[in-house]
């Protein structure tokens, strides 16, 4: 299956503070979503970006198909945007639905 | 609209015995997936459902390990007997085709299995 590799695996953040989290992926994409893993556990949809830019308030993410990566960017960080980020695809040879995952970034956000 | 529905949330049990999860997807969605999360493997698929027919089961650890979807509403994940290597967070999730989002997928809130 296709290989999803994430950088940075963790990462410490003051309140306040800006980040990138990026997801490399090792073939083309029909299907790229970003979740956040909150610190309660539950896996919550933050963007579907099989290609092209997306905003959602202090969040957007950016995917580069061609390149086979995507970013995601976290604006003016709050404590409320710690836990697990994964980055999660679907090769075109497989059937549409099936995603392959990232082993995820932690991020952790300080008052 | 109500979202993807896991039951139990916790389960305790011991070596040996029988643990069914249960899954209500969301309504209208066609696609089932049951994932598994530990600390050591991340999240892994085990098994989806199209139109409630089981499409790639090759996730699926072992023998011991089933699902079934009955109908559009309703999976369940079985494990019979459990060990402790079961031990971890299985999550339910949902998903339907349409043109400009295929694949778009919704996670239960999982049922987190301990196996002593």
């Amino acid at each position: 299956g296709i290989q999803v590799e994430q950088s940075p695996p963790d990462l410490i953040l003051q309140e306040g503070a800006n980040s990138t989290l990026r997801c490399n992926f090792s073939d083309s994409v029909n299907n790229l979503q970003w979740f956040h893993q909150n610190p309660w556990g539950q896996l919550i949809n933050l963007f579907y970006i099989p290609s092209g830019t997306k905003q959602n308030g202090r969040l957007s993410a950016t995917t580069v198909a061609t390149e086979r990566y995507s970013l995601l960017y976290i604006s003016s960080s709050q404590t409320t945007d710690s836990g697990v980020y994964f980055c999660a695809v679907s090769d075109r040879g497989s059937t549409l639905g099936r995603l392959y995952f990232g082993r995820g970034t932690q991020l952790t956000v300080w008052p | 609209d109500a979202g993807v529905i896991q039951s139990p949330r916790h389960e305790v049990t011991e070596m040996g015995q029988e643990v069914t999860l249960r899954c209500k997807p969301i309504s209208g969605h066609d696609y089932l997936f049951w994932y598994r999360q530990t600390m050591m493997r991340g999240l892994e698929l085990l098994i989806y459902f199209n139109n409630n027919v089981p499409i790639d089961d090759s996730g699926m650890p072992e023998d011991r390990f089933s699902a079934k979807m009955p109908n559009a509403s309703f999976s369940t994940l079985k494990i019979q007997p459990s060990e402790p290597r079961d031990s971890a967070v299985y999550f339910c999730a949902s998903s339907f085709l349409r043109r400009s989002r295929a694949g778009e997928l919704f996670f239960g809130e999982g049922s987190r299995l301990t196996v002593l």
